[in-house]
This record gives C-alpha cells, structure tokens and sequence, in this order.
C-alpha cells in the first residue's frame, strides 16, 4: 500500500497570501495523484488530478506541481473561500486508492 | 444536473448487515467506473471499493474485504454496497462517488453527500 503523507498539518496564511501544501508519497506514483478540497459539512471537491491538471470550473489560482513522490498544491492568492481542508490522493497502484491525512489551512 | 444521491444509512448493531445504494442521475452511469469513499467522524478520507462500469474491475481496501460487496446496476443507474458483519470501526460517513474514467480507478470527479452509518449496540 503506497502511504500518502501530507505536510503541514495546519498552515495559516492570511487571505491574500500565497499557500503552499506537500504531499509526500512513499513510493513513486508518476503524475497519478490528485487534490481535493473539503469545507465543513460538505462532500470533498476535486481540484486537481494528474498531478497538476485543474478539473473542470477550478479558478487558475490553484495550481498543482511534482511528480513521482513530491508534490505541491499552490493557492497563488488565498480568498476566503479557499480556507478548508485539502486532501492528496494517490491512484497509480490499487487497490487501494489512498488519501494522504489531509492539511487545514486556515486563517492567520 | 449530475448528482450522486446515497441512501440506506442508519444505526445497526456491531455483527449486522446494511445495504448502501448510490443513484446516479444527469450522466451516463455505465461511462464511468464508480466508488464508495468513507470518512469517520472528524478523520480524513478512506477509500472503500470501487468498480469499473462493467463490473470487470473491483477492488476493496483491506479493512473491509471479505465483509463488503460492491454492486452496480446500469439499467438502474445505481451503485451499491453490501455491509455485513459490520464493526463500531465502520461507523463513518458514506460517499458515493464518480470515477473520470470507465475502467482503470482513477480520481473522482462527482461527489454524493454521504449517508451516515453508526455502528452501536
């Protein structure tokens, strides 16, 4: 099982500013991974996939970077929209499909 | 629209079963490979199952093999799982969710809002 490990756990950031989230993954994945974003009481939303490909009616201020076991998810310039959860995911070997533990970014 | 809506949840006993459907609707359903995704309360996400849109392709994560099944009917437009001997662990919020392609398992494009299963005598 390739383990997903996401890096901070929390980031603050002031709206404005730029976010950068990691998502480390225990064995190469090629560009198989995504990102997902998740507000309280909400499903999760699919941001990124293909490591770096933003899915359909994603504002271009989410970018996504890396391949093999490093990856980045950029938010170039936080709106208050955007302080929620986010998720990695890896689908390059399943089962199973794994979910790194997620960062918060919330505000400074 | 497209829209994932999931039912069947509810409160049943730790060695019991439970039936989840998932009904798909605004989309072609047998396009897409489909999957349930979990989240305890207050954890992160945990994938289930998932299958390919004929059914070919299934896979489970090992917390739960050899207790659920995983289903779908494409006259019906509907996704589901068959829980048995359920466990307190099992208790989580149940999405139902869309794959971006047919066959391989990929990432998921189109969410339900989940329906709740507690396990507790």
């Amino acid at each position: 099982e390739i383990v997903m490990t996401q890096s901070p756990a929390t980031l603050s950031v002031s709206p404005g500013e730029r976010a950068t989230l990691s998502c480390r993954a225990s064995q190469s994945v090629d560009s198989n991974l995504a990102w997902y974003q998740q507000k309280p009481g909400q499903a999760p939303r699919l941001l990124i996939y293909g490591a770096s490909t933003r899915a359909t009616g994603i504002p271009a201020r989410f970018s996504g970077s890396g391949s093999g076991t490093e990856f980045t998810l950029t938010i170039s310039s936080l709106q208050s929209a955007d302080f929620a959860l986010y998720y990695c995911q890896q689908y390059n070997n399943w089962p199973p499909l794994t979910f790194g533990g997620g960062t918060k970014v919330e505000i400074k | 629209e497209v829209q994932l809506v999931e039912s069947g949840g509810g409160l049943v006993q730790p060695g019991r079963s439970l039936r989840l459907s998932c009904a798909a609707s605004g989309f072609t359903f047998d396009g897409y490979a489909m999957h349930w995704v979990r989240q305890a309360p207050g954890k992160g996400l945990e994938w289930v199952s998932g299958i390919s849109w004929n059914g070919v392709n299934i896979g489970y994560a090992d917390s739960v093999k050899g207790r659920f099944t995983i289903s779908r009917d494409n006259a019906k437009n509907s996704l589901y799982l068959q829980m048995n001997s359920l466990r307190a662990e099992d208790t989580a919020l149940y999405y139902c969710a869309r794959d971006l392609y047919s066959i391989s398992f990929d990432a998921f494009d189109v969410w339900g809002q989940g329906t709740m299963v507690t396990v507790s005598s």
